[in-house]
């Protein structure tokens, strides 16, 4: 199995800043990553595919870049509304898996 | 409007079966991949399974901590998949999730349901 680690796993940050998540796998495969954001309660949703393609309706703040084996997620100009759960996902080899998650924080 | 609606999570005892659906709209779903993915309490995103389309013969994949106790199953006709979970035990208690992929191997999750909660103990 890519086994895929996120770091931080916690990131406090203020209102406006800009912040980076890493994801790192095991082993290489290519470009198919995606990122997703959660809220506490709610379904995860669909920020960044093919490791830097930005979903449709998501802000330009969100990008996402990468290839093999290390992956990060940048946000700019945090928002209210960035501040949940973030988990990167490879959907090339199966088993699909995932990071185990960075929390990013009000500070 | 994509919508995926997820029913039949419940308090199941250890050892005990149930089988959670997944009704979808708003996308054409006879040509989709579908997966589950599960979330422990206060834990992180696990994918459980996928199947595919009837043009890859419904085959499914599943991970390993669940495969010969659950089976993903489809009805193209009522718009619906399928988890049926057998042999549960506490480390299945989880919100399950339906998600749908593209019509294709290598493809992410766009749209998710809302989740159903299966509790599984005594």
């Amino acid at each position: 199995d890519i086994q895929m680690t996120q770091s931080p796993s916690t990131l406090s940050a203020s209102l406006g800043d800009s912040v980076t998540i890493t994801c790192r796998a095991s082993q290489s495969f290519g470009d198919w990553l995606a990122w997703y954001q959660q809220v506490p309660g709610k379904a995860p949703k669909l920020l960044i595919y093919k490791a830097s393609s930005l979903e449709s309706g998501v802000p330009s703040r969100f990008s996402g870049s990468g290839s093999g084996t290390e992956f990060t997620l940048a946000i700019t100009s945090l928002q209210p509304d960035d501040f949940a759960t973030y988990y990167c996902q490879q959907y090339r080899v199966y088993p699909i898996t995932f990071g185990q998650g960075t929390r990013l924080e009000i500070k | 409007e994509v919508q995926l609606v997820e029913s039949g999570g419940g308090l199941v005892q250890p050892g005990g079966s149930l089988r959670l659906s997944c009704a979808a709209s708003g996308f054409t779903f006879s040509d989709h991949y579908m997966d589950w993915v599960r979330q422990a309490p206060g834990k992180g995103l696990e994918w459980v399974g996928r199947i595919r389309n009837k043009v890859n013969s419904y085959t499914t994949e599943y991970a390993a901590s669940v495969k010969g106790r659950f089976t993903i199953s489809r009805d193209d006709s009522k718009n619906s998949l399928y988890l049926q979970m057998n042999s549960l035990n506490s480390e299945d208690t989880a919100v399950y999730f339906c998600a749908n992929t593209g019509g294709s191997e290598s493809y992410y999750n766009p749209w998710w349901g809302q989740g159903t909660l299966v509790t599984v103990s005594s």
